[in-house]
């Protein structure tokens, strides 16, 4: 059973398009986000969401938003792509715990590429 | 947000223990220290969290000092397979401001 999924895999799209992907958990969190990773491999929190709050990474452009149908699914639709969005982008989800620990799922991700 | 920051890379040989240190200066009271593995293709993997001194699981410990400015992933006697890509990520207590660092490749040699 995959914990966080993401679909597509692969994506790939022209400048000027609007896309979505795709993330659902199966693990019952109550928190969802989502990363992008570029090609040196940094790691960046885009939004972290659960059924209270949204928080926004302030350097995410307002082309980027993230939505909720349901506690389980987080999805990210992208308007008019530009190539510095070519990215690999991870689906997280998780769970506080007693004593402040919790742990991250990552989904497979998804590679992006604006050509 | 607390700024992280790593080594870039890191050799090592199986069967060693390997420490990789991360620096997060501006840490806050609230704030928790978690390592991920990364290997290619996939998403990172919790290894293990901490907010002050010393924790240990099956796989890794972590330890940090009392002014919780650096941290360090202790990962005993690696083998192959530990070649990865390790980050730090120091966030708040409730999970929703993070900052990872920019990561570390540690290579693992026969």
């Amino acid at each position: 059973d995959t914990a966080v999924s993401q679909t597509p895999k692969y994506l790939v799209t022209q400048m000027g398009n609007d896309k979505s992907i795709k993330c659902e958990q199966n693990l019952g969190h109550d928190t969802m986000y989502w990363y992008k990773q570029d090609s040196k491999k940094f790691l960046k929190i885009m939004f972290s969401y659960n059924n209270k709050e949204l928080i926004i990474n302030e350097t995410v452009p307002n082309r980027f938003s993230p939505k909720s149908p349901d506690k389980a699914h987080l999805n990210l639709h992208i308007n008019s792509l530009e190539l510095g969005d070519s990215a690999v982008y991870f689906c997280a989800s998780s769970q506080a715990l007693a004593g402040g620990v919790y742990e991250q799922y990552f989904g497979p991700g998804t590679r992006l590429t604006v050509t | 947000l607390a700024k992280t920051t790593q080594p870039i890379s890191m050799d090592s040989y199986e069967g060693q223990e390997v420490n990789i240190t991360c620096s997060h200066n501006n840490i806050a009271t609230n704030d928790y220290i978690t390592w991920y593995q990364q290997f290619p293709s996939q998403g990172p993997r919790f290894i293990i969290q901490g907010y002050k001194t010393k924790v240990t699981n099956e796989v890794a410990s972590l330890f940090i000092p009392a002014d919780r400015k650096s941290s360090t992933l202790s990962l005993p006697r690696v083998s192959l397979s530990d070649t990865a890509v390790y980050y730090c990520l120091v966030s708040n207590n409730a999970g929703n401001m993070l900052t990872f660092g920019g990561g570390t490749r540690l290579m693992v040699k026969p």
